[in-house]
């Protein structure tokens, strides 16, 4: 297994249209979270799934934001009407277990211009 | 309420010395702990990780870190700093709350190596 990957590395989009992310999480991993991180901050949790199910949803994702995992294997991150304050690096990651470490993809940056 | 502390936004060391990265945080329960590091352009890598077993946690690199109960603490540590070791790190913790256990980061420490 190579660990997590997400696609596209780079997006850039204009404002107003929509975009969409896949994570493909550590095969055997049945959590999966999404961050998003922007120059100098640390990344800030967006939601997170254990198989299918959506369990935890950040009060910062907007309605404009949604997210699935519809089999329990890949999620996708789908972002309506971008605006130029969703320019940042979107990251997925997976992990196994109630205690384990998770396991970061390289992210996806998207510009808005 | 939980939250995670990182008390300098950089350090600087000298390459040969110790370094010393603080963490600290706050929580009702026992928390997992964990200290990951972030290169320019690449992916977020585990450093190390404690969860419950031993309070001296030794991890990649040479680095290792102290969960300090009474203290609230998970200070990052490395006897003799790298070149290589200049990156972002970031201590994160997860919290048991309600039906999740989300990751919750603290705001980085960015380390600096000088010859």
């Amino acid at each position: 297994d190579t660990g997590v990957s997400q696609d596209p590395r780079h997006k850039i989009t204009k404002r107003g249209q929509n975009v969409t992310f896949r994570c493909d999480p550590i095969s055997e991993h049945n959590r999966l979270y999404w961050y998003r991180q922007t120059l100098g901050q640390g990344p800030e949790f967006l939601t997170y799934f254990q198989n299918e199910a959506q369990l935890e949803k950040s009060r910062l994702l907007s309605d404009r934001f949604s997210a699935e995992r519809p089999k329990g294997s890949f999620s996708t991150l789908e972002i309506q009407r971008t605006e130029q304050g969703d320019s940042a690096m979107y990251l997925c990651a997976s992990s196994q277990g109630s205690v384990a470490e998770a396991f970061f993809g390289q992210g996806t940056r998207l510009t808005v211009v | 309420a939980q939250s995670v502390t990182q008390l300098d936004s950089h350090v600087s060391v000298s390459e040969g010395t110790p370094v010393l990265l603080r963490c600290n945080y706050s929580s009702s329960y026992s928390p997992s702990l964990f200290w990951y590091v972030q290169h320019p352009n690449k992916g977020l890598q585990l450093l190390l990780k404690y969860t419950s077993a031993a309070t001296l946690v030794k991890g990649i690199n040479g680095f290792e870190a102290e969960f300090k109960k009474s203290e609230t603490s998970f200070h990052l540590t490395k006897p003799s700093a790298h070149m290589s070791d200049a990156a972002e790190y970031f201590c994160v913790v997860r919290f048991i709350t309600g039906g999740g256990n989300k990751l919750t980061f603290g705001t980085g420490t960015q380390l600096k190596v000088e010859l």
